[in-house]
């Protein structure tokens, strides 16, 4: 199985910020990456997809980088809806694996 | 856009089987284009795919699970299912259903763009 290890856990961070996630893959998964926004209580949301493309809907200060073993997810000037935890997520083989996560938090 | 809803038990007992459906409007659970999914969610920690059933009932499953689960279609319904045996405290989460729409890519690539639609999820909890 592919390992997804994301950093930092936990993110403290103000509105206005600009913020950037890291996920490493444990092998290549060329750039077969998704990433999510999930909020308390409620399902995850698809943010991005195949590393870099912008899922409809998701505003533009949201975005995706990275390809092989190291991706990032940035939000340029975090706004107070974007406090959440966020996952990435592959998707390159048959058995498809999640980060354990990073929370984006109020400093 | 594909809506899910998720249904079954909210409490299982242990060592017995825990079976959830996944209805689906907007799609069809026929179609090509989609797989189907299920994922849970342990309280207060992270995402754990459980595995997918895609046309035609083909299935990949989590190794981790592998033995435990299994999953199907039901075209006449439109719906897709989750059975997983044996169950025990650790199989306490919430879960959730979620679909990923293909895309081809060129070159004869098909591709899902990640879990695109979800179901707004269900706890199970297990007891002894």
């Amino acid at each position: 199985d592919i390992q997804m290890t994301q950093s930092p856990s936990t993110l403290p961070a103000s509105v206005g910020d600009s913020v950037t996630i890291t996920c490493r893959a444990s092998q290549s998964i060329s750039t077969w990456l998704a990433w999510y926004q999930q909020k308390p209580g409620k399902a995850p949301k698809l943010l991005i997809y195949k590393a870099s493309n912008l899922e409809r809907g998701v505003p533009s200060r949201f975005s995706g980088s990275g390809s092989g073993t190291e991706f990032t997810l940035t939000i340029s000037s975090l706004q107070p809806d974007d406090f959440a935890a966020y996952y990435c997520q592959q998707y390159d083989t048959y058995s498809w694996t999640f980060g354990q996560g990073t929370k984006v938090e109020v400093k | 856009q594909v809506q899910l809803q998720e249904s079954g038990p909210g409490l299982v007992k242990s060592l017995q089987t825990l079976s959830l459906t996944c209805t689906v409007s907007g799609g069809s659970v026929s179609s090509a284009n989609f797989y189907w999914s299920w994922i849970r969610q342990h309280p207060h920690e992270g995402l754990e795919w459980i595995g997918r059933v895609s046309y035609g009932g083909t299935t990949y499953y989590n190794p981790s699970l592998k033995g435990r689960v299994s999953m199907s279609l039901d075209t006449s319904k439109n719906r897709f299912s989750l059975r997983l045996t044996s169950v025990t405290a650790a199989d306490t989460a919430v879960y959730f259903c979620a679909s990923s729409e293909m895309t081809y890519y060129g070159s004869g690539i098909y591709r899902p763009q990640g879990f695109d639609s979800w179901g707004q999820g269900t706890l199970v909890t297990v007891s002894s």
